[in-house]
């Protein structure tokens, strides 16, 4: 059964502060994604990657950084966190090399995150 | 078994042309449908589509959702080369307790000037 963890499902926290999201998957797969959600934009792509230590910037990287240490865990960093930040953020993996082409992608539940 | 069908698999048109790419899909639980350019290695988002018959626009981009016919269409007028692209067509669904996203095989556009 497929399962991708993150760790938590709800986070306040305020300006400035810094902010880490942490994703865990134990399907073994190559790529790992993160995306905010927010109302009326669907998923937007913040960094993903594709190997251990590797990774890329998505559509919407400013503000953010991630890290990939070991396979099964890929982490979202806020710095320093804004209101703006304030969204749903969700992990996602697949499975096949990307330069093979799109792969069906797995969600964790999500972590609702709230900026004050 | 989940899955989502683009066609054409392929597009060669001139600077200028009108393009209407095609997506259907058959899924349990659907949630969305999503467009996405690939240009490089992960895709990047273009629209979301929840209800059928109300057009999604953006610039010369345009899309829309038939729940009916179980298919979605990508409009882009007034084509550019920058618009060539591989254009994904992604379905969320939720499986057991969790979402996942279905991605058809793309449609491969290439705009000659």
């Amino acid at each position: 059964d497929v399962k991708v963890t993150q760790s938590s499902r709800y986070l306040v926290k305020r300006t400035g502060e810094k902010v880490f999201l942490e994703c865990v998957q134990d399907m073994d797969h190559e790529n790992m994604f993160w995306y905010r959600q927010d109302p009326g934009l669907g998923l937007r792509l913040i960094y993903f990657s594709y190997d251990v230590k590797m990774k890329e910037k998505g559509d919407i990287p400013e503000g953010y950084s991630v890290s990939r240490e070991k396979k099964e865990r890929f982490s979202l960093i806020l710095e320093s966190a804004s209101t703006n930040q304030t969204s749903m953020y969700l992990c996602a993996s697949s499975l096949a090399p990307l330069e093979l082409g799109p792969d069906t992608q797995y969600f964790g539940p999500g972590t609702r995150l709230t900026v004050l | 078994e989940d899955k989502v069908v683009q066609s054409p698999l392929s597009l060669v048109v001139h600077e200028g042309d009108t393009v209407t790419l095609n997506c259907s899909y058959e899924v349990t639980n659907f949630r969305s449908l999503l467009w996405y350019k690939q240009e490089k290695k992960a895709p990047t988002f273009l629209f979301m589509l929840t209800s059928s018959g109300i057009e999604k626009k953006s610039g010369r981009l345009s899309s829309i959702l038939d729940k009916k016919e179980l298919s979605s269409i990508l409009n882009i007028t007034a084509t550019q080369t920058g618009d060539s692209a591989i254009y994904l067509c992604a379905v969320e669904a939720r499986e057991g307790g969790s979402e996942k996203l279905v991605f058809g095989k793309g449609t491969k556009l290439t705009v000659n000037p």
